[in-house]
């Protein structure tokens, strides 16, 4: 079946540093990319999202980057806080743009103070 | 503005017993979703609604059913719960219209323990 690989599973950085999460994804005609932040005890939150006719979009410091060739898109935080820590999840649609989201299986980031 | 709002938040359930999990959205949103969130294994799709009166099966749907109640509400019903039940569900829904590429809202989620 489609799959979404997430890495990695988990990881820790300092206050200030940059965080990437990277993923692959397998079927070529997903177009729709989200990202989401869970936090403890909630509900997971799109952060931002990045669609196949764009190669990188960026808020503050969160940017997202998309090979469609490659079939990777990869998260990136800079400057890093205490409140980034949290478990992030990506997504890939599958199955044309009616399909449903598959999850990647989430990393969770630590940012040290 | 609620969103998605799931009950109950906690429930324990004895092997055997059945229960329905409730989820209402007030976004007008076509298609709702059940997901389960297990340790390690991301988020799975259970079951979906794309629009009222239409049901489908995801990736994980032995031991459930749905339920779409009406454009607002969609129930999953656990009819015998099992250990491999313990869970935590989250229920979503996403903007009508759009096709695929949407933003899912999610709920704060429902913690099952099935001893």
């Amino acid at each position: 079946g489609e799959n979404v690989e997430q890495h990695p599973s988990t990881l820790s950085v300092q206050e200030g540093d940059s965080a990437v999460i990277k993923c692959t994804y397998s079927d070529s005609a997903s177009n729709y990319f989200p990202w989401y932040k869970q936090e403890l005890g909630k509900g997971p939150q799109l952060i931002i999202d990045i669609r196949s006719n764009v190669g990188e979009k960026k808020d503050q410091r969160i940017a997202v980057t998309l090979n469609k060739t490659a079939k990777h898109f990869s998260l990136h935080i800079t400057e890093t806080q205490p409140e980034d820590s949290a478990v992030y999840f990506c997504a890939a649609n599958y199955g044309g743009s009616q399909g449903n989201l598959i999850f990647g299986k989430g990393t969770k980031l630590s940012v040290k103070p | 503005n609620a969103g998605v709002t799931q009950t109950p938040k906690f429930q324990v359930l004895k092997t055997g017993q059945s229960m329905t999990l409730q989820c209402a959205q007030d976004m007008n949103h076509n298609s709702m979703y059940w997901y389960r969130q297990d340790p390690g294994m991301g988020l799975r799709l259970i079951y979906y609604s794309a629009s009222e009166g239409t049901t489908d099966k995801g990736e994980v749907p032995n031991g459930y059913n749905v339920s779409r109640l009406n454009k607002r509400e969609f129930s999953l019903r656990l009819e015998s719960a099992a250990p491999s039940q313990t869970s935590v569900y989250f229920c979503a829904s996403r903007v009508p219209g759009q096709g695929a590429n949407t933003e899912a809202f999610f709920g704060q989620g429902t913690r099952l323990t099935v001893v």
